[in-house]
């Protein structure tokens, strides 16, 4: 099970945010982030905790191994804005998604 | 370019079927495991269910094991997710996705725009 913290945030432009994700048991370094637009499919950010995918923006970074994992956004823009999804890999069945975590305009 | 277009979902009667197909192109659809994920309306992600790329393994999430099969014909580089004994809470987008890399390590790097099924009387 994955546990994300806050549910919702709200944030200005050029701000600093982190989201939290805790896992139910040791998950190693076998977590990932997506983040979601309204009305589009889910996108990798982040795998193993944190590599950033190609196009990626380098304010975007990732932390954490064994239970405890956090996505940060530096100098939030406005193409930030949108719902962050932690994941892990490490079992192969279920795979489990955070309940993710709404990052709203201020 | 990797493109993943799925089809099938409409509107259903709860204890109906339904077939959803993902049709992928611009990779080499039988090197890659895929996976079925869903999201109901206003809520988080699920994982549904997955496949291997050749040997035939699959998976489900409790919530649909069962009910739900799914499938693939690397011939025709089509993944499907046959859906029976439908439920109201079934009501979703269904998105296909790849995995990145390894059956092992599932992460998903390409995804489809969705279909939405809807269970319903």
């Amino acid at each position: 099970q994955m546990t994300q913290s806050p549910s919702s945030l709200s944030a200005s432009v050029g701000d600093r945010v982190t989201i939290t994700c805790r896992a139910s048991q040791n998950i190693l370094t076998y977590l990932n982030w997506y983040q979601q637009k309204p009305g589009k499919a889910p996108k990798l950010l982040i795998d193993s905790v944190s590599n950033l995918q190609s196009g990626v923006p380098s304010r975007f970074s990732g932390s954490g191994s064994g239970t405890d994992f956090t996505l940060s956004i530096s100098d939030l823009q406005p193409e930030d804005f949108a719902t962050y999804y932690c994941q892990q890999s490490y079992t192969t069945s279920p795979i489990t998604f955070g309940q993710g975590t709404r990052l709203e305009i201020k | 370019e990797v493109r993943l277009l799925e089809s099938g979902g409409t509107l259903v009667q709860p204890g109906g079927s339904l077939r959803l197909s993902c049709a992928a192109s611009g990779f080499t659809f039988g090197n890659y495991a895929m996976a079925w994920v869903r999201q109901a309306p206003g809520e988080g992600l699920e994982w549904v269910s997955s496949i291997s790329a050749t040997d035939g393994t699959t998976s489900y999430a409790d919530s649909v094991k069962g009910r739900f099969t799914i499938s693939r014909d690397n011939n025709k580089n089509k993944l499907f997710l046959q859906m029976n004994s439908l439920r109201v809470e079934d009501t979703a987008v269904y998105y296909c996705a790849t995995y990145s890399a390894s059956w092992h390590v599932p992460e998903f790097d390409y995804w489809g725009q969705g279909t939405l099924a809807i269970v319903s009387s």
